[in-house]
């Protein structure tokens, strides 16, 4: 299947500091990024969706200065969370749908990335 | 927010026995997928189903799709210990934002 990288998978921060998490398609072209959260024994709660080229659609609730997320080609999305604090640290997912496919619904997953926040 | 609920939240059986696992959501959807997720990792694609498919196989894998009941149930046939992990059922609806939502998962342990 497709392949999503995701990185950094773990990274701990000072809080008040700035994080970034990459997310990048390796073999295929996704116009279409999502951006998850989830807490531990948790499922995935959709924070935003990411569009090549164009503004995030944030879900209800999620903060879009906090979590700034940005979808400058077809292969790369990143989520920045800035000024990070302890109630921020979590499990940070991000997935990605193959342009040709994207009435499958068929989403590939990178292995996420998580934050702890001092 | 979720889509789904799952049942059970967490389940226990003997390695060879089946595991069945439900899945119910709210609204209309296109399609139902099942992921697979090993502690601390990304999600595994399983299987999709079509809204206007009623059951669908995959090796061990067994799925069927309700739509009047709005439920799906996925059952892992022959359990191994590798199958130890969280299944989540996602539905998908594509309206312009084309977004999956993942149901609340059930957490899968065999035991050798």
């Amino acid at each position: 299947g497709a392949v999503v990288s995701q990185h950094p998978s773990w990274v701990i921060c000072k809080s008040g500091t700035s994080v970034k998490i990459e997310c990048r398609s390796l073999d295929f072209q996704a116009t279409t990024m999502f951006w998850y959260r989830q807490f531990p024994k948790q499922s995935l709660m959709l924070m935003a969706t990411s569009n090549e080229g164009s503004k995030a659609t944030y879900e209800q609730g999620v903060e879009k200065d906090k979590f700034l997320i940005n979808h400058a080609s077809l292969t790369l999305s990143t989520l920045t969370v800035t000024s990070a604090h302890p109630e921020d640290s979590s499990f940070y997912i991000c997935s990605a749908r193959e342009f040709r496919d994207a009435n499958t619904g068929e989403l590939f997953f990178g292995e996420g990335s998580r934050l702890t926040v001092l | 927010s979720q889509q789904g609920e799952e049942d059970p939240q967490a389940l226990s059986i003997q390695e060879g026995e089946n595991a069945t696992m439900n899945c119910s959501y709210k609204t209309s959807i296109n399609n139902l997928q099942w992921y697979r997720q090993n502690s601390g990792r990304g999600l595994v694609h399983l299987i999709l189903i079509r809204s206007n498919e009623r059951e669908k196989h995959s090796g061990r894998l067994r799925v069927t799709l309700d739509t009047s009941k709005k439920s799906s149930s996925l059952l892992i046939t022959a359990s191994r210990a590798a199958d130890t992990a969280s299944y989540f059922c996602a539905t998908a609806r594509y309206s312009s934002a084309s977004k999956i939502i993942f149901g609340s998962g059930t957490r899968l342990s065999i035991r050798p």
